[in-house]
C-alpha cells in the first residue's frame, strides 16, 4: 500500500518562475494537508483541502500561493513568481477523512524547493 | 493561537541509555490531540506515537513512551534503550478538530555509540 506521494523531490527554479509541487494521497484518503518547513526550523500549516475543496487556507501566504486538489489526480501546490524566501521543504500529509480519533496524518517525504 | 514549546535544541545521549524530550503547550481547548514526529536525516516526517487528550493513560510505542500531564500542559517523549537510528529532529505537535497540525521548533537528538 504505497505511502503519500510527492514529486518532485527536489525542485530548483530561478527567481520569478513557477514551481507546481505535486502530491498523491494514500489510497482511500481524500484529505489533503500541506505544510511548509523552513530551515532548522518546524512544519507550519498552509492549507488544508478536501476533493475539489479548500476547507483552510488560513496558513497561505495572500499572494502567489494557491493550491487544488481536483476530483481525479493530485493535489498542487503552485507558488508563482517565486522569490528566495520561498525556498523550504514543503511537505504534504494525507488522512482518510476529518476524524482524527481513527487515524492521523501521514506525511510524504517531502519536495525540497530552492530558488536561485 | 495554540502554541508548543520545545526548550531543549539539542539532546546527545549514549546508545542504549534512556532520553527524555520536553514539550509544552498552550491552549484553552479541552479536546485534542498530542503527537510526537521523528525527522530522520532522510528528512521525512514519521509519526512516532499519539495521545488523545481525553485519554488519563499515558500513551507507549515499544520503547517510546510519553509523560503527558494535561494541567501542566506537559507532553514528554521518553525513549528507552535508545539505538543508533534513533538519531533525528523530534518534534512534539498539537492539533485540535480544525485538524492543523501545530509543530513545535524541535529537538535534535544524537544518539552516540
Amino acid at each position: 500500500n504505497a505511502g503519500v506521494m510527492q514529486n518532485p523531490r527536489h525542485l530548483v527554479r530561478r527567481r520569478g518562475q513557477e514551481a507546481r509541487l505535486r502530491c498523491s494521497p494514500m489510497k482511500g484518503h481524500s484529505h489533503v494537508y500541506w505544510y511548509r518547513q523552513l530551515p532548522e526550523e518546524g512544519l507550519k500549516f498552509m492549507v488544508y483541502l478536501q476533493k475539489e475543496n479548500i476547507i483552510d487556507e488560513s496558513g497561505m501566504p495572500k499572494e502567489r500561493f494557491s493550491a487544488e486538489f481536483p476530483k481525479e489526480g493530485p493535489s498542487i501546490l503552485r507558488i508563482q513568481q517565486v522569490v528566495r524566501g520561498d525556498s523550504a521543504a514543503y511537505f504534504c500529509a494525507s488522512s482518510r477523512d476529518g476524524q482524527v480519533r481513527n487515524q492521523p496524518q501521514h506525511f510524504g517525504d517531502g519536495t525540497r524547493l530552492s530558488i536561485l | 493561537a495554540q502554541t508548543v514549546t520545545q526548550s531543549q535544541p539539542e539532546m546527545s545521549v549514549q546508545e542504549a541509555e534512556t532520553v527524555t524530550l520536553s514539550c509544552t503547550y498552550d491552549t484553552s481547548e479541552n479536546n485534542y490531540y498530542l503527537f510526537w514526529y521523528k525527522q530522520p536525516p532522510s528528512r521525512q516526517m514519521i509519526l512516532v506515537i499519539r495521545q488523545e487528550a481525553y485519554k488519563q493513560q499515558n500513551a507507549t510505542e515499544n520503547r517510546f513512551s510519553v509523560n503527558f500531564q494535561k494541567a501542566a500542559k506537559s507532553f514528554s517523549l521518553k525513549i528507552s534503550d535508545s539505538q543508533l537510528g534513533d538519531t533525528a529532529m523530534y518534534f512534539c505537535a498539537f492539533m485540535k478538530h480544525d485538524q492543523k497540525l501545530v509543530f513545535g521548533q524541535g529537538t535534535r537528538l544524537t544518539i552516540n555509540p
